[in-house]
């Protein structure tokens, strides 16, 4: 089945320590997405790639990094200096016409 | 800048009443996609149904419709009788053509209950 895959479901993390959320699509798209979205709140884009090896950043980037070596995958590290990353972790990926299909998601919390 | 408004936080419902949810939204773009998405409460965004902004016609998809008005820039959307698996966080969200960032709307929670 085609679609868009996120791990793990839940992930906690110490004080300090840099995570790594993954995401991975197999439907051939080319444009891939990062949104966090906090309790009651919409969602907010982190960082955003369009093609293998190149990505930008979005309205709350710092703190996060990414890297997209190839189509199918589009990790996303927490870094140590994202104050507040406790917050439910979306990736999507992008169709035709302009939009954008989402993963199950990721829950991390801070110890 | 772009801004979409979910005037409703949350809407309670009996099972079978329909429920209608307000989306008002702001763009400078002439040329933009608007969509509905829900959230149930396992998180996954689940795309609903897409509009663009040169087709007005309002649509019906089973249960589901949507009222799309240019001229006061809303994006209204209806679940007719509704049923309890309908109860999420539903999300409207403007995207204009060919860009990257979803604006989405804070969500109405809506409520069905047996």
């Amino acid at each position: 089945d085609g679609g868009i895959t996120q791990s793990p479901k839940y992930l906690f993390r110490k004080e300090g320590q840099n995570v790594t959320l993954s995401c991975e699509q197999n439907l051939n798209h080319d444009a891939m997405y990062w949104y966090r979205q906090d309790p009651g709140q919409g969602l907010r884009l982190i960082y955003y790639s369009q093609i293998v090896n190149d990505f930008q950043k979005g309205d709350i980037a710092e703190g996060y990094s990414v890297s997209r070596e190839k189509k199918e995958s589009f990790p996303l590290t927490v870094t140590s200096a994202q104050k507040n990353p406790t917050a439910f972790y979306l990736c999507a990926s992008r169709g035709f016409p302009d939009t954008q299909y989402f993963g199950p998601g990721t829950r991390l919390t801070v110890l | 800048a772009q801004k979409v408004t979910q005037a409703q936080t949350e809407i309670s419902v009996v099972e079978k009443e329909d429920v209608t949810l307000d989306c008002v939204y702001e763009t400078r773009d002439t040329t933009y996609y608007l969509f509905w998405y829900k959230q149930p409460p396992s998180g996954e965004l689940v795309f609903l149904i897409r509009r663009n902004s040169f087709d007005e016609q309002n649509e019906i998809s089973g249960r589901y419709s949507w009222n799309f008005q240019k001229s006061t820039s809303s994006f209204n959307f209806t679940i007719t009788a509704s049923q309890v698996v309908d109860s999420a966080v539903y999300f409207c969200a403007l995207i204009k053509a060919a860009g990257n960032k979803l604006t989405f709307g804070g969500g109405t929670r809506v409520l069905v209950k047996p």
